[in-house]
């Protein structure tokens, strides 16, 4: 069974940094694209940016409203995923996704989300 | 950017069909994906590439596209069916390529 758990949410002051996992298991993972979404209450769902499998680089893409600021990074030997998120903006609140990317990009597995709250 | 365009709302009553629409300049060129996201819930895709029903969604469920414009359609429509719907394309025309969604559609089992 496909599974996959993110962790490291929580309350963060503006500016700073947080980092969060996406611990995966019942797949190979170094197979897949790992992507991260997010979704601001009562908001609709967003893209946050995506990494690539090994075998198509390990590449990376990011939404504009985020390139610069968050990094995506992966360990397949631990088939952990990571979103490093510096510079942190109160319009960065939401919940976020660890997702398995597909074919021309679409997601067939969700975590359950974690949420980030930035405020002072 | 490419921009998706889907009503804010649909509402249907049980049995009926509904259909969920995403508008998309030649979004027909394009593979559509749609997901199905309940409150407080996760989303859950619902159909990929057009038309492509994920194993264990009810065949229900399915998608076209064409044109300017994709379709969800949900038949036999049920209670539990109620649930936020997004549409979302990869866009690669542009110099920043993005996963790009739909503002979602909130379907209403009367």
């Amino acid at each position: 069974e496909v599974q996959l758990v993110e962790s490291g949410g929580g309350l963060v002051q503006p500016g700073r940094s947080l980092r969060l996992s996406c611990t995966a298991s019942g797949f190979t993972f170094g197979d897949y694209a790992m992507s991260w979404f997010r979704q601001a209450p009562g908001k609709g769902l967003e893209w946050v940016g995506f990494i690539r499998s090994k075998a198509y680089g390990g590449t990376t893409e990011y939404a504009a409203s985020v390139k610069g600021r968050f990094t995506i990074s992966r360990d397949d030997s631990k088939s952990i995923a990571y979103l490093q998120m510096n510079s942190l903006k109160t319009e960065d609140t939401a919940v976020y996704y660890c997702t398995r990317g597909m074919g021309i990009y679409y997601f067939d597995y969700w975590g359950q989300g974690t949420l980030v709250t930035v405020s002072s | 950017s490419y921009v998706l365009t889907q009503p804010p709302s649909v509402s249907v009553a049980p049995g009926q069909t509904a259909r969920i629409t995403c508008g998309g300049n030649n979004i027909g060129s394009k593979s559509v994906h749609w997901y199905q996201q309940k409150p407080g819930q996760a989303p859950v895709l619902v159909v990929y590439d057009d038309s492509d029903r994920p194993s264990g969604i009810p065949e229900r469920f399915s998608g076209s596209n064409s044109g300017n414009t994709a379709t969800l359609t949900i038949s036999r429509v049920e209670a539990g069916d109620e649930a936020d719907y997004y549409c979302q394309v990869w866009d690669s025309s542009s110099d920043h390529p993005e996963v790009v969604f739909g503002g979602g559609t909130k379907l209403t089992v009367l």
